[in-house]
């Protein structure tokens, strides 16, 4: 049982350019979401979503897309990487109202 | 809106002593709370929450934290710290309302010393 799955764990990016972190679990949890971690903030939510097809904005939304065709997959997509985008992001997955299992985290960097 | 305060951004602490990390928060209902640990390079491991009744509840590795509504506070306590303890630990608030949405505090950072 594998869990969370996010790959890449380390991305280099220049400004401007486009790139897609991959998120998978494999418990059929109906909800997951993405957070970027910064040092001293903790974790902010970027995007969520409660199911296939359902997806809503987070606290921090903006240069961000997600999408839900699948239970299992939930990418987060960067549509033109900017230096303030550099961080830590971690996807997590659970059942509605219950604790969310978190990914190990992709660690990006733009330059 | 939802909010979580963590005060300490750093504790240093002797391996065997006891642990207690602050965690305040803001929110309008009884809501739901949480402990996280995260160790360097990890994701993050629940260690225990916190939904309704007792007001003390149990954790995973030795952990226990307390919800009091009246100061509205949810701190975490270990009573003797292992090196392995050390790490990042987050506090985080649920609405019941918004389901697993969670607001994480800012994190303290625990350093063991031997």
């Amino acid at each position: 049982n594998a869990g969370v799955t996010q790959t890449p764990k380390f991305q280099v990016l220049k400004t401007g350019q486009s790139m897609t972190l991959q998120c998978a679990q494999d418990m059929n949890h109906e909800y997951m979401s993405w957070y970027r971690q910064d040092p001293g903030m903790g974790l902010r939510l970027i995007h969520y979503s409660v199911g296939a097809g359902i997806t809503d904005q987070g606290e921090v939304p903006n240069g961000y897309n997600v999408s839900r065709s699948t239970t299992e997959d939930f990418p987060l997509r960067l549509l033109s990487a900017a230096p303030s985008q550099t961080s830590v992001y971690f996807c997590a997955s659970g059942r509605l109202n219950e604790k969310l299992f978190f990914g190990s985290g992709t660690q990006l960097s733009v330059l | 809106a939802q909010s979580v305060t963590q005060p300490d951004i750093h504790i240093t602490v002797s391996e065997g002593a006891s642990l207690e990390l602050r965690c305040n928060y803001s929110y309008g209902a009884t809501p739901y709370l949480f402990w996280y640990v995260q160790s360097p390079g990890q994701g993050l491991q629940l260690l225990l929450k916190y939904f309704s009744g007792d007001t003390l509840v149990q954790g995973i590795k030795g952990f226990e934290a307390e919800f009091k509504r009246s100061q509205s506070s949810f701190n975490l306590r270990k009573p003797s710290v292992h090196w392995s303890d050390a790490a990042e630990y987050f506090c985080a608030v649920g609405a019941r309302a918004a389901g697993n949405k969670l607001t994480f505090g800012g994190g303290t950072r625990v350093l063991v010393k031997p």
